[in-house]
């Protein structure tokens, strides 16, 4: 989606080891989300940013952890990855009262083996 | 809280048929409403959203919501469904506190020739 690119696009990790996902605009947007979607659960809120280190926790937050040293980007950090954490990460952008309200990257699918 | 309720995990319509994908809410305040919808390996794209105003809202691709307050719902409708209207559709809700957005489960439509 223009304006926000989310990396990598897969990635397969083993139990135990720590993962980094990337999300980059440049809409210069404050406000920064990370989803995470499962089935039968929709979107879930990990984090979100409302910005430069200005982050806070949303109702999935153990296991992750964030940083945003920079408008621009928001890493989403799983500490030490688990099978409980396979699933496909969304960051999100925007104000609810924007025209289109959030706008979407197109996703990052994790794998723990 | 915020919560959203999609009670269909999937609808099924033959094309040209009316389409109609529930949901209800519940929020503290003003309701701020929205639907997207999420094509495969695909980021979600808005479709619209009801924050004050007309109950009836219009939106892309000849999608329309009504807002009912009574019920607490705002089913997402379309006249006559296509064949690629086939998809996976969210529903969000947020409160007037803050700019968060709380997703449903999600509906898959899905439209038969």
């Amino acid at each position: 989606d223009a304006g926000i690119t989310q990396s990598p696009r897969h990635k397969v990790t083993e139990t135990g080891t720590p993962v980094t996902l990337r999300c980059h605009q440049t809409e210069n947007h404050r406000y920064m989300y990370w989803y995470r979607q499962d089935p039968g659960h929709g979107l879930r809120l990990i984090h979100y940013s409302y910005g430069v280190k200005d982050t806070d926790k949303g109702e999935v937050s153990d296991g992750y952890s964030v940083s945003r040293s920079k408008t621009e980007d928001f890493l989403l950090t799983l500490e030490s990855a688990t099978s409980s954490q396979t699933s496909v990460y969304f960051c999100a952008i925007g104000y609810r009262e924007s025209p289109g309200g959030y706008t979407f990257g197109s996703g990052t699918r994790l794998t723990v083996v | 809280a915020q919560s959203v309720a999609q009670p269909e995990d999937q609808v099924n319509v033959a094309e040209g048929n009316p389409l109609t994908v529930k949901c209800t809410y519940s929020v503290s305040g003003n309701p701020y409403l929205f639907w997207y919808v999420q094509y495969p390996n695909r980021g979600l794209q808005f479709l619209l959203k009801y924050i004050t105003g007309d109950n009836l809202v219009k939106g892309s691709y000849g999608f329309e919501a009504e807002f009912n307050k009574s019920q607490t719902s705002f089913h997402l409708k379309k006249p006559s469904a296509l064949v690629s209207d086939s998809a996976l559709y969210f529903c969000a809700v947020g409160d007037d506190a803050g700019n968060m957005l709380t997703f449903g489960g999600g509906t898959r439509l899905m439209v038969k020739p």
